[in-house]
């Protein structure tokens, strides 16, 4: 299996433009998870889907902030208007036992300037 | 409650030495204890993980100690090399809860 797939790997873009970062789970996974990663608060969980339903987005910051899954191989995560506080390194998991035994793809890297 | 505190922040061995990380928690109900090794570039990668109903688990080189008692658990890396170079991170979590991280520990092993 090729693992969890992200796209873009880097991306710059400006501030005020819209952001679109995508992922394809692991074939038979049936949980994805979307992080943020940054050096001041480390991993955080921005949201979860089930079966291709959003189960858990409490850890999304702000309504800029949008994902969807609309089937079982892909997953995108949106930001729009981008703000340069959203500079980090977002991560895609998948996992076929819940929240264990997670695997993350390579991240996306975003520079919002 | 919710939180899992790690330390050291940074850790440098020679080669062949124990490095040894070690984690916090306050909330009892955890039940899952996994690590993740991250290098450069690359996303979190499962490592080893224990459940609390045994104190030691290892896996080649790599051991975790865990003391219920404390709330506390702990990675060893056994003759430690070079290629261990990467970023730690220890979780916890209870039963379809999300996984709490640590803040991370950068092992540097040098030859």
């Amino acid at each position: 299996d090729a693992g969890v797939i992200q796209s873009p790997r880097h991306e710059v873009t400006e501030m005020g433009q819209e952001v679109t970062l995508r992922c394809k789970p692991i074939s038979g996974h049936d949980y994805l998870f979307w992080y943020r990663q940054t050096m001041m608060r480390g991993l955080e969980l921005l949201i979860y889907f089930n079966n291709n339903v959003p189960i858990d987005d409490s850890g999304m910051p702000e309504d800029r902030f949008s994902a969807k899954m609309p089937n079982a191989s892909f997953s995108t995560l949106k930001i729009q208007p981008s703000e340069p506080r959203d500079s980090a390194v977002y991560f895609c998991a998948s996992s076929s036992r819940g929240y264990n035994e997670q695997f993350f793809g390579p991240g996306t890297r975003l520079t919002v300037l | 409650q919710q939180q899992v505190k790690q330390s050291p922040q940074s850790l440098i061995v020679q080669k062949g030495g124990i490095p040894i990380i070690n984690c916090a928690y306050e909330n009892t109900a955890f039940d899952y204890f996994p690590w993740y090794q991250q290098f450069p570039g690359k996303g979190p990668a499962l490592l080893i993980a224990i459940r609390p109903d045994v104190s030691e688990k290892k896996e080649g080189r790599f051991t975790i100690s865990f003391n219920k008692s404390a709330k506390q658990f702990s990675l060893h890396i056994m003759d430690s090399q070079p290629g261990d170079s990467a970023t730690y991170f220890c979780a916890a979590n209870q039963a379809g809860t999300a996984l709490i991280f640590g803040k991370g520990t950068t092992l540097s092993v040098s030859s």
